[in-house]
């Protein structure tokens, strides 16, 4: 099957603990995307890769880092300076570089804080 | 900040009813696209609709765009239980650090048998 992929489906946080989400693609794209979503919101960007190896802020980048090493993985870790982790996690990637295209989401993480 | 704004907030209908959701946004466009999102799960996008278009059709859905009034809407025909799930807009109006995609906050639609 072709898609999206990521992993855990429900994360915890300690205080002062960095933590990781995965995200896999096999569609072979070039963009992916790491949203953020707080109930009743939309999405707000966090990071975005164009192609492997490089990878730029978005609106909402500070307290997460992510890497780019595969093309197809796009992992993003939340770190202690994320003093409001808590939210929906969403992973997205679209075919080309264009970060307008049509976009295809992951079932996402939801990450909370004990 | 977000481009996209969904009005109403949330709609109720009954079956085999119209869903209507209306989009807003502040600077031109290039294009809008529709997604929905089911409860805890992640979006699916369902229409792209150019600036040079007026109207598209997909299925029970039929999406219409006023670029003077800067204004879109999704109308879901003959709805069914299966349609209940969060409606959002997206334009590629830059109007953050970032020229990508800018998400409204959504519309909540509920349809009951």
């Amino acid at each position: 099957d072709g898609g999206i992929t990521q992993s855990p489906k429900y994360l915890f946080r300690k205080e002062g603990q960095n933590v990781t989400l995965s995200c896999e693609q096999n569609l072979n794209h070039d963009a992916m995307y790491w949203y953020r979503q707080d109930p009743g919101q939309g999405l707000r960007l966090i990071y975005y890769s164009q192609i492997v190896n490089d990878f730029q802020k978005g609106d909402i980048a500070e307290g997460y880092s992510v890497s780019r090493e595969k093309k197809e993985s796009f992992p993003l870790t939340v770190t202690s300076a994320q003093k409001n982790p808590t939210a929906f996690y969403l992973c997205a990637s679209s075919m080309r570089t264009d970060l307008r295209e049509t976009q295809y989401f992951g079932p996402g993480t939801r990450l909370l804080v004990l | 900040s977000q481009q996209g704004e969904e009005d109403p907030q949330a709609l109720s209908i009954q079956e085999g009813e119209n869903a209507t959701m209306n989009c807003s946004y502040k600077t031109s466009i290039n294009n809008l696209q529709w997604y929905r999102q089911n409860s805890g799960r992640g979006l699916v996008h369902l229409i792209l609709i150019r600036s040079n278009e007026r109207e598209k059709h997909s299925g029970r859905l039929r999406v219409t765009l006023d670029t003077s009034k800067k204004s879109s809407s999704l109308l879901i025909t003959a709805s069914r239980a299966a349609d209940t799930a969060s409606y959002f807009c997206a334009t590629d109006a830059f109007s953050g650090l970032v020229d990508a995609l800018n998400f409204g906050k959504g519309t909540s639609l509920l349809v009951t048998p």
